[in-house]
This record gives structure tokens, sequence and C-alpha cells, in this order.
């Protein structure tokens, strides 16, 4: 069973740092990971989407990676302000047999308020 | 092109009451998940459908919950006498076919539902 877990909790920062957001699976057998960003009370917001066989993705001020041999992404932000506020969520879509299902396994997400 | 558009936005219930939630997913998408989302926890796979077929019922509760996806219309989510542990933010994400590495989930900005 696929586990996904996301480090900090919670993360406050001033403006204009740099800062990354960790994201962690427990099954590398993923067909790809996505990055969502969650206003309070909103739906979600995919940010960046990175394949299976691919390393990394940007854009704009953010950059995922991923490594599936250890079990790894990072949401990288650069930059950052205060818009950039909200719960960051990553989400992996794990292989099942050869089908992927298209169902997503979710961390907690990591609550990140950049204050001016 | 509309995004996942869900119905209601709000509702509220009161305990026993029947709950019906709404997704029409975005034009050409053909399959539908719905996810529940708990105060203070993160997003939990519920049930994943193709048009008229349920395909993963694997995350739903077997009692008091159903789900359907017809030919025609909206996939319609269903909570029969409603309890207050259902109060939650219930998202509908779609994507256009059994998704391939490369397919994000988009995702409405989903009901939230309170049982008083």
């Amino acid at each position: 069973k696929q586990e996904v877990t996301q480090i900090p909790a919670a993360l406050s920062v001033p403006e204009g740092e740099n800062l990354v957001l960790n994201c962690s699976f427990t099954d590398s057998a993923i067909y790809n990971l996505q990055w969502f960003r969650q206003d309070p009370g909103k739906g979600l917001t995919s940010l960046l989407l990175i394949q299976s066989s691919q390393r990394e993705q940007t854009s704009g001020r953010l950059n995922a990676s991923l490594d599936k041999s250890s079990g790894r992404s990072t949401l990288y932000i650069a930059a950052s302000q205060p818009g950039d506020s909200a719960t960051y969520l990553c989400a992996s879509k794990r292989l099942a047999g050869g089908t992927s299902y298209g169902k997503l396994t979710f961390g907690q997400g990591t609550i990140l308020t950049v204050h001016p | 092109n509309a995004g996942v558009m869900q119905n209601p936005r709000h509702l509220v219930r009161r305990r026993g009451q029947e709950a019906r939630l709404r997704c029409s997913p975005m034009k050409g998408h053909s399959h539908v998940y719905w996810y529940r989302q708990l105060p203070e926890e993160g997003l939990k796979f519920m049930v994943y459908l193709q048009k008229e077929n349920i395909i993963d019922e694997s995350g739903m509760p077997k009692e008091r919950f159903s789900a359907e996806f017809p030919k025609e219309g909206p996939s319609i989510l269903r909570i029969q006498q409603v309890v207050r542990g259902d109060s939650a933010a219930y998202f509908c994400a779609s994507s256009p076919r059994d998704p391939g590495p490369g397919t994000e989930a988009f995702f409405g900005q989903g009901t939230r539902l309170t049982v008083v």
C-alpha cells in the first residue's frame, strides 16, 4: 500500500526566501507524481507533474524533482511571495498491474505562510 | 472549456437525511474520481468511475455511500442517512482516458458537506 508523507507539516518564511518542500513515498513503482496547491476553502490547482521517466519539471519560480530510487520528490519555490501562501500537496499515481487506474495517493500537505 | 464543475459548493444536511453531490467532468473527459478530505486530514480516494461503470470503489465505505456516472449527465455521489462523521469536503477529479503518465488530474472546487 502506497504511503505518501510530506515534511514539514507547516512552514513560515519571510518574503523573498527560497524554500524546499519535501515529499516521500514508500512504493517506487509510481506512474507519476503531481504537486498541487490548495487555498483555504478552495479546490486543488495542479502545479507540476513529473512522469516516472523524468527527473524534474519547471514552471516559472517552481521546480519539482523526482528520485524514484529513494522515494522522494521536492518542490523548490524561488523568491517566495505572500501570494504563495497556501497548502501544498503531493500525490503519486501508482502502477497497478500495468494500469494506473488514475487514482492518486496524497500526502497530508505542507501549510506554507510567506509573510511580507 | 469549463473546468470540473461540482455542485452544490456547500451543503448542510441534518443527521439521517440524504446528501447528493454532483460532478460534471471537463468536456471530453470520461473518467471521474471522487476524493474525501476530512478536517485536518489529507485527501483520500473513494471511487473511480467511467461512463456507466464503477472501476474501483475500494476507498468508499460499504454502507450508505454509492456513486454513479450515467451515460448522460453528471456523476453523482450519494450518501444516505448522513452522520456527523460524514462532514468533509468532497472533491471530484476528471481525466480524458485511463491516464498515461503525462496526464494530469483536474479537480473541481469541491462540495463542503456539513451534517448538523
